[in-house]
């Protein structure tokens, strides 16, 4: 158990709807971060919040957006589904951020389960 | 533009001998690598991790080395167990940048 969790597990929906996934870091992580696995992918970064503020944008959709809220748990949402929005959402946690000077350990990024999407 | 890359989405060993994990990467600028290990209807799993500073790093049973001149990173198990079976990831990361990088993947299959 890594300490992140997700939820829902699994969220089946429609083509055009909105849903939002929901992460709670581990205990004292201010980092949040948010990956997409499409099938036979490796993981894409989305998007990364430490302490309330976006820090870091990967290649994140216009129709997505997240946020850090002040108890450091984090929301993405995603609008207008498309078919090929369905994969699996994952949300990573890490003590802080990655600069100079920080310790190695602010390299890793601890995992929840993860959320399964199935857009129909 | 795939910075990192696992060329060999599968790798089958036979219990109690060594499997070597590959992964390569284009980016010389990467300054710390990482392996995460992934099992069916889980997220990934931290596993063991190298600075570019270094070019070996063990914890048990699992060794990575780095070649930064062949921008090559290998994990070694030994001895693989049953229970290593799963898809195993590498990732890199850049000072200043805070996402990770990651690979494709490569399914062990470790047969007893």
């Amino acid at each position: 158990d890594s300490g992140v969790t997700q939820t829902p597990k699994h969220l089946i929906t429609a083509t055009g709807q909105r849903v939002t996934l929901r992460c709670s870091p581990r205990s004292g992580d201010l980092s949040v971060y948010w990956y997409q696995q499409s099938l036979d992918q490796g993981l894409q970064f989305l998007i990364q919040y430490y302490n309330g503020e976006e820090r870091a944008k990967g290649n994140i959709l216009e129709r997505f957006s997240a946020q850090q809220f002040p108890d450091l748990h984090s929301e993405l949402n995603l609008s207008s589904l498309e078919l090929g929005d369905s994969a699996l959402y994952f949300c990573a946690s890490s003590v802080g951020l990655r600069l100079a000077g920080a310790p190695s350990s602010y390299n890793e990024q601890f995992f929840g389960p993860g959320t399964r999407l199935t857009v129909l | 533009d795939q910075q990192v890359k696992q060329n060999s989405p599968s790798l089958s060993v036979q219990e109690g001998r060594i499997s070597i994990l590959n992964c390569d990467y284009t980016n010389s600028m990467f300054d710390y690598f990482l392996w995460y290990k992934k099992y069916p209807a889980e997220g990934p799993t931290f596993l063991i991790s190298i600075s570019s500073i270094k070019d070996k790093n063990e914890d048990g049973r699992f060794t990575v080395f780095l070649n930064k001149s062949a921008k090559h990173l290998s994990l070694h198990i030994v001895p693989s167990q049953p229970g290593d079976s799963a898809v195993y990831f590498c990732a890199a990361s850049l000072t200043g940048f805070q996402k990770l990088v990651f690979g494709t993947g490569t399914r062990l299959l470790v047969s007893p």
